[in-house]
C-alpha cells in the first residue's frame, strides 16, 4: 500500500514565526488531507488537497501530485497552533494511510 | 452541521466486560471506518464498511466487531476487552468515490484495566 512520510518529526517555534511541514507519499494519490490533532486528542480537518494550493487564514497547503509531496505552511504561529499535524493519503482506495506526524510546539 | 459523532468520549472499563462505542454521521456517507491510535504506531484502520450490511477487516481487526445495519451508524464492539485495547479510537466517514474528503469523529479514549 501507499506509504506516507512526514518531516520534521518535531518542531519548536517562537510565537510569530513561520514554518513548513512536509509530507511525502510513495504513489499516486486520490485523496490527501492534513489534520491537526489538538491537546485533547481531536483530529481537526485542515485541508483536503489531492492537488493544487489552498489557503485558510494563516494556514495554506500545496500538493504537487506529480512529485508526490505536499507542504503545509503555518504563518505567524500562535500557541494555539501547538499539537500534532498529520498528513494522510489514499491511493486507489478508500483507506486513509497516515504519516507519523509532526509534533509542533509554539512558545511565547 | 455536517458531523461524525462518537460516544462515549471517555471510557474506563474492566477486562472482559463487553462494550460498544457508537458512531453516527449525518452526511449520508456510504463509507465508514474505525481507526485506533497508539503511541509509536500511529493511526491504524480496524474495520471499514462500504455500505449497509457490507463490512470488512482493516489492518488490526483482532478483538473487534462491527455492524452496519443503517447507513448512518457504525458501532464498534469489543466483546471481551483486554488491556492491549487501551487506545484512542476514531470513527470516520466519507462519500463514495475516490476523490472525496474523510471526516472524523471527536475520538473515544478507552482504558481497559
Amino acid at each position: 500500500g501507499i506509504q506516507v512520510e512526514q518531516s520534521p518529526p518535531d518542531l519548536i517555534l517562537q510565537e510569530g514565526a513561520n514554518s513548513t511541514l512536509r509530507c511525502n507519499f510513495s504513489d499516486s494519490v486520490n485523496n490527501l488531507q492534513w489534520f491537526h490533532q489538538n491537546p485533547w486528542g481531536q483530529l481537526i480537518n485542515l485541508f483536503y488537497i489531492p492537488s493544487g494550493t489552498k489557503q485558510n487564514g494563516r494556514l495554506s497547503a500545496t500538493t504537487v501530485a506529480t512529485e508526490r509531496y505536499s507542504l503545509l505552511y503555518i504563518s505567524s504561529s500562535q500557541t494555539t497552533d501547538s499539537g500534532v499535524y498529520f498528513c494522510a493519503a489514499t491511493g486507489g482506495g478508500n483507506k486513509l494511510t497516515f504519516g507519523t506526524g509532526t509534533q509542533l510546539k509554539v512558545e511565547l | 452541521e455536517a458531523q461524525v459523532t462518537q460516544n462515549p468520549r471517555y471510557l474506563i472499563t474492566v477486562t472482559g466486560k463487553k462494550l460498544t462505542v457508537t458512531c453516527s454521521q449525518n452526511m449520508n456517507h456510504e463509507y465508514m471506518s474505525w481507526y485506533r491510535q497508539d503511541p509509536g504506531l500511529g493511526l491504524r484502520q480496524i474495520y471499514y464498511s462500504m455500505n449497509v450490511e457490507v463490512t470488512d477487516k482493516g489492518d488490526v481487526p483482532e478483538g473487534y466487531k462491527v455492524s452496519r445495519k443503517e447507513k448512518r451508524n457504525f458501532p464498534l464492539i469489543l466483546e471481551s476487552p483486554s488491556p492491549n485495547q487501551t487506545s484512542l479510537y476514531f470513527c470516520a466517514s466519507k462519500d463514495r468515490g475516490l476523490y472525496t474528503e474523510a471526516f472524523f469523529g471527536q475520538g473515544t479514549r478507552l482504558t481497559v484495566v
